[in-house]
Order: C-alpha cells, then structure tokens, then sequence
C-alpha cells in the first residue's frame, strides 16, 4: 500500500513564524503536490515537484516555497506566517506524471496561525 | 485555472436511496477525469479515472459516466449506505498534468 505521511495533524502557529510541513512518501513516486483545502473553496494547488530539486507553482503558490532535496520527501514552507494561511493543508503523490496517474493523499495538517 | 463546477453541495438522504451528483468541466483540452472520495478525519481516496467519452465505470454500488463533448460526469450510488457518508471531489486533468478539484458534494446517509 502506498503510504503518505505528514508531520503533523494539528499545528499552532504565530504570525511571522517561519513554518515547514514536511510530506513523506514510501513508493518511489516521483511526483509529489501540496494543497490546501479551505471551506466553500476545495483543494486547491499551491506547489507540485516532478523530481528532486525540481519546483513548479500551482494555482496559489503565493506566501510559499517548497523545497525537494530526496524523492521521498517534499516540504511545505511557510516564510512568514500569516492568518489567511490558517488551513487544512495535504500533500499527495502520484507514480509519474501522466494525467491518469491517481493522486495518494496524506492525512493533512491542520494549520492555524494565531 | 479550469473552472470545475459540482452539484448539489450537500445531500441527505436515507439508508437504501439511491442518489447521483454531477461535475461540470471545460470540455476543451480535457484529457481525464477523477473522483475521489473524503470521508471525514481521512485521506482522500481514488474512486475512477475516466478518459474516454461515453466511459462508464463501477465499483460496487458506485458507478460513474463520462461526456466529454459537454463536459459532464455523474456519479451514482446505489441503495446508500451509512458507510458511503463522505465528500465525492471530481477534478479534471488537462494540458498540464496536475488537477483542478472542485468544490464536492458533501453525502450524509442516515439510518
């Protein structure tokens, strides 16, 4: 079974804090996403890599960075946190890039910046 | 950004109905669609991935089409379960190779 996992379940923040979110995933899948889900919005793409040390912006990246050092590994980088960044956030992962590959999504990290 | 639209938002219905929701996507540039369901304090999971017009797919009690000249899928379950109680999320894939997920039909089925 693929598994994704994420550092955390529940975060609190402050503003201004320097925040990472950290997605692991044990199939040697070589795409790797994170979204954020917010109420009456859906999930929407902030970052997706293809490889390591490769980076393409979603629809939001606005706020964040993403950074791909090991296949297995993408975090999520908050520069400074901010309240409209208080959110659900998931990462996922899919085997390559075709556009029928299915997406394996983490538990998500529920992030609230005070 | 795909504009991917999902009716109704929200469903009730009883134990052994049977109900349908429906996605509407941009018909141009598609190349396939997903579902996924969220039940709640879980992950996402995959349900289907339709490319092809006129696709039908099934899984159990749950089955979905596909019109990709409209730009439409529905996505039926048959004799709700208390278990089918989630979130249904579609999203199409187009020239690029990530997903544009809408805002899903959120399912409680009551006893």
């Amino acid at each position: 079974d693929v598994k994704v996992t994420q550092s955390s379940r529940y975060l609190v923040k402050r503003t201004g804090e320097k925040v990472f979110l950290e997605c692991v995933q044990d199939m040697d899948h070589e795409n790797m996403f994170w979204y954020r889900q917010d109420p009456g919005l859906g999930l929407r793409l902030i970052y997706f890599s293809y490889d390591v040390k490769m980076k393409e912006k979603g629809d939001i990246p606005e706020g964040y960075s993403v950074s791909r050092e090991k296949k297995e590994r993408f975090s999520l980088i908050l520069e400074s946190a901010s309240t409209n960044q208080t959110s659900m956030y998931l990462c996922a992962s899919s085997v390559t890039r075709f556009r029928t590959d299915t997406q394996y999504f983490g538990p998500g990290t529920r992030l609230t910046v005070l | 950004i795909l504009n991917v639209e999902q009716s109704p938002q929200s469903l009730h219905v009883q134990e052994g109905d049977s109900t349908n929701f429906t996605c509407s996507f941009p018909s141009s540039n598609f190349y396939a669609l997903h579902w996924y369901r969220w039940e709640t304090a879980k992950s996402p999971e995959a349900l289907f991935v339709m490319t092809l017009n006129g696709d039908e797919k099934k899984k159990g009690r749950i089955s979905a089409t596909l019109n990709t000249k409209e730009g439409y899928s529905y996505l039926y379950i048959k004799g709700s379960q208390p278990e089918d109680s989630a979130t249904y999320l579609c999203a199409p894939s187009g020239t690029a190779s990530k997903l544009t997920f809408g805002t899903g039909t959120r399912l409680q089925v009551t006893l």
